[in-house]
């Protein structure tokens, strides 16, 4: 059972444009909300996190959108880049005691960036 | 400091042989895992550990081993290759859970790994 679904699989964006990927979970036990980025032969990194007590949270050009009522979440890239393009995955977690965090992955979307 | 660090990079294995994936890091962190990424599957958790002395099971745990001695390090061990194991294995690390704060996972640079 796929937990976290996210769309789409591979998205082509020009320069200067936004890039716009979307995530629905289906736990609501979930309580935290990370994008993972990706550059090829790297492991992911950490790119920005939202909690679901806000709606909203920008870092620079990237931006989360919640919607803790219909379980949807989603990262926007302002004015992207071509070193943006990379894989990103969204993920979600809940903290199940013991200092256990398990991150349910979604499958990624591969960004293209094209000048 | 050097983070997550993981050996070997890349391996090929034959059907049936065992071997380790190496995963160390020197952040102190309490909380530690393996993750399996294959193509258009995302990162699936095969097995994980909050502890010295404390491992349990993730979404993908078959065929697979684990154990943490030392805070340090946490090896994975694939007993009897297959050739479903072919995948990039990532091991993570992060600071022990602290209740209202989620601490970031680091991830290695990752194991290619290749199952003949």
């Amino acid at each position: 059972q796929q937990q976290v679904k996210q769309s789409p699989q591979s998205l082509i964006v020009q320069k200067g444009g936004i890039s716009i990927i979307n995530c629905a979970y289906e736990n609501t036990a979930f309580d935290y909300f990370p994008w993972y980025q990706q550059f090829p032969g790297k492991g992911p990194a950490l790119l920005i996190a939202i909690r679901p007590d806000v709606s909203e949270k920008k870092e620079g050009r990237f931006t989360i959108s919640f919607n803790k009522s219909a379980k949807q979440f989603s990262l926007h890239i302002m004015d992207s880049q071509p070193g943006d393009s990379a894989t990103y995955f969204c993920a979600a977690s809940s903290y199940s005691g013991a200092g256990s965090y398990q991150l349910t992955f979604g499958k990624g979307t591969k960004l293209s960036v094209i000048p | 400091n050097a983070g997550v660090t993981q050996t070997p990079k890349f391996q090929v294995l034959k059907t049936g042989q065992s071997m380790t994936l190496q995963c160390a890091q020197d952040m102190n962190h309490e909380y530690m895992s393996w993750y399996r990424q294959d193509p258009g599957m995302g990162l699936r958790l095969i097995h994980y550990s909050v502890g010295a002395g404390i491992t349990d099971q993730g979404e993908v745990p078959n065929g697979y081993n684990v154990s943490r001695s030392t805070t340090e390090d946490f090896p994975l061990r694939l007993l009897s290759a297959a050739p479903s194991q072919t995948s990039v294995y990532f091991c993570a690390s992060s600071a022990g859970g602290v209740w209202g704060g989620f601490p970031e996972q680091y991830f290695g640079p990752g194991t290619r790994l290749t199952v003949t």
